[in-house]
């Protein structure tokens, strides 16, 4: 089945600096990857999105590439602020049920 | 539009004993998703519905089940809870009949401990 892997597990930046989060996924029939910001003792909420047939999306400081003939894609954060301190999830979607495979999760710490 | 809604917040439960977890969303979403959150694993998927009435197992269902009675309403019951089910439990909703199906919308969890 489908497989999606995260790294870096964690990661600590200083407020200003960029920060890059990797995922890989398994199965080439993989057509929408989106990206969730957990806050502590809150649920996931999507940030950002992307479909296969788009190579990079945009939102203020927030980016993704995808790279589909290698299978990974990436979560681009700039001007890193200390609101931005979370879990970070990647997952991915082969449309069936809108079911999502989650990546294991990067804890992200700005420090000021 | 108080979105993805569950109950009870925190649990304790001794080994052996029951409990059903509730999920309500008012955004009259199709599909309804119960997670389970674990140090290091990310979300698993124990089950989830494509509708009012159907249920289907996900990764990981076993000491599991499900109903869908109805549309708004998404239930995860434990019937002997073991140690090993203790974590936080993320409920989940998405599509509205139109547009993309897989924008999932979370709860905010469920924190239960076995002992």
């Amino acid at each position: 089945g489908e497989n999606v892997e995260q790294h870096p597990s964690t990661l600590s930046v200083q407020e200003g600096d960029s920060a890059v989060i990797k995922c890989t996924y398994s199965d080439s029939a993989s057509n929408y990857f989106p990206w969730y910001k957990q806050e502590l003792g809150k649920g996931p909420q999507l940030i950002i999105d992307i479909r296969s047939n788009v190579g990079e999306k945009k939102d203020q400081r927030i980016a993704v590439t995808l790279n589909k003939t290698a299978k990974h894609f990436s979560l681009h954060i700039t001007e890193t602020q200390p609101e931005d301190s979370a879990v970070y999830f990647c997952a991915a979607s082969n449309n069936q049920g809108g079911k999502l495979i989650f990546g294991q999760g990067t804890e992200l710490s700005v420090k000021p | 539009n108080a979105g993805v809604t569950q109950t009870p917040k925190f649990r304790v439960l001794k080994t052996g004993q029951s409990m059903t977890l509730l999920c309500a969303q008012d955004m009259n979403h199709e599909y309804m998703y119960w997670y389970r959150q674990d140090p290091g694993m990310g979300l698993r998927l124990i089950h989830y519905s494509v509708g009012e009435g159907t249920t289907a197992k996900g990764e990981v269902p076993d000491g599991y089940n499900v109903s869908r009675l109805k549309k708004q309403n998404f239930l995860l019951g434990l019937e002997s809870a073991a140690p090993s089910q203790t974590s936080v439990y993320f409920c989940a909703s998405s599509w509205e009949g139109a547009g993309p199906r897989e924008t999932q919308y979370f709860g905010p969890g469920t924190r239960l401990l076995v002992l």
